[in-house]
C-alpha cells in the first residue's frame, strides 16, 4: 500500500514550458485535491476532485488545469508556466466527507522551480 | 482578515515544557477542525481532529471554543520530536470539499 504517490519529485522549467504532474492513490478515496505551498501563504487549493469524470476549482486555479480520468490519479497540468508558479505542490485524497473520516492523505510533494 | 490564522512562531521550548498554540478562524459555519503536522520539506500529516467537545491523544490535546471562534493545541511533556510545525485547517460550510489552511506554527523543542 504505497498510499499517495506523485511524479516527478522535482522539476526545473523555463518560462512558457508545458508540464502534467501525476498523484496516484492506492487507498480507492474519493476525493483528492491539488494545493501549492508558499513561504509564508500557507497550502492553497488549486483544483480538486470529487469522483472519477469531476473536477472543480480551488482558491487558486489560474495558470492550471486537471484531470480525473481514473478514480485512483489526479493530474494537474501547466501549460504555460510562470516564475510565480515556482511552489511545492502536493497532492493530497481522502474518503468522503463525513465526520471521522475526513482525514487527507498527502503525497511527498513535487518541487517545482520555473526560470 | 485572513480566514485562518496562526501565530508563526518559533516557539523554543525546552525539552519537557508544556506548550500551546492557538488558531483563529473567521467563518462561523466552519464544521470540521484540524491540526496536521510538517516536518521540514515533508508533507502534512494528521495530527488530531478538534471535536467540539474536544479531544486527547496521549501528549497532546485539542479544543474548540464556536463562540470565540478559536481552536488549541496543548503539547505535554515536549520531545525532541515534536520539533516540527503545526498547521490549523478547517473546512467550511457542510458539502463542501475545501480545507483552508493556516500558514502553521513552528515549534522548537530544545534539549
Amino acid at each position: 500500500n504505497a498510499g499517495v504517490t506523485q511524479t516527478p519529485k522535482f522539476r526545473v522549467l523555463k518560462t512558457g514550458q508545458s508540464m502534467t504532474l501525476l498523484c496516484a492513490q492506492d487507498m480507492n478515496h474519493e476525493y483528492m485535491y491539488w494545493y501549492r505551498q508558499d513561504p509564508g501563504m500557507g497550502l492553497r487549493l488549486i483544483h480538486y476532485s470529487v469522483g472519477e469524470g469531476t473536477t472543480a476549482k480551488g482558491e487558486v486555479p489560474d495558470g492550471y488545469n486537471v484531470s480525473r480520468l481514473k478514480k485512483q490519479n489526479f493530474l494537474l497540468g501547466l501549460e504555460s508556466a510562470a516564475p510565480s508558479q515556482t511552489s511545492v505542490y502536493f497532492c493530497a485524497s481522502s474518503y468522503l466527507v463525513k465526520r471521522n473520516q475526513e482525514t487527507q492523505y498527502f503525497g511527498p510533494g513535487t518541487r517545482l522551480l520555473v526560470l | 482578515r485572513k480566514e485562518v490564522e496562526q501565530d508563526p512562531g518559533p516557539f523554543n521550548v525546552p525539552e519537557g515544557a508544556t506548550v500551546a498554540f492557538n488558531c483563529t478562524y473567521s467563518n462561523s459555519a466552519s464544521q470540521s477542525f484540524f491540526w496536521y503536522r510538517q516536518d521540514c520539506r515533508k508533507e502534512p500529516k494528521l495530527l488530531m481532529s478538534v471535536y467540539s467537545s474536544g479531544n486527547e491523544d496521549g501528549r497532546f490535546t485539542a479544543q474548540l471554543n464556536r463562540a470565540s471562534q478559536y481552536i488549541s493545541l496543548l503539547i505535554r511533556d515536549s520531545k525532541l520530536s515534536d520539533s516540527a510545525t503545526y498547521l490549523c485547517v478547517v473546512r467550511e460550510v457542510s458539502g463542501t470539499y475545501k480545507y483552508i489552511f493556516g500558514t502553521g506554527t513552528r515549534l522548537k523543542v530544545l534539549a
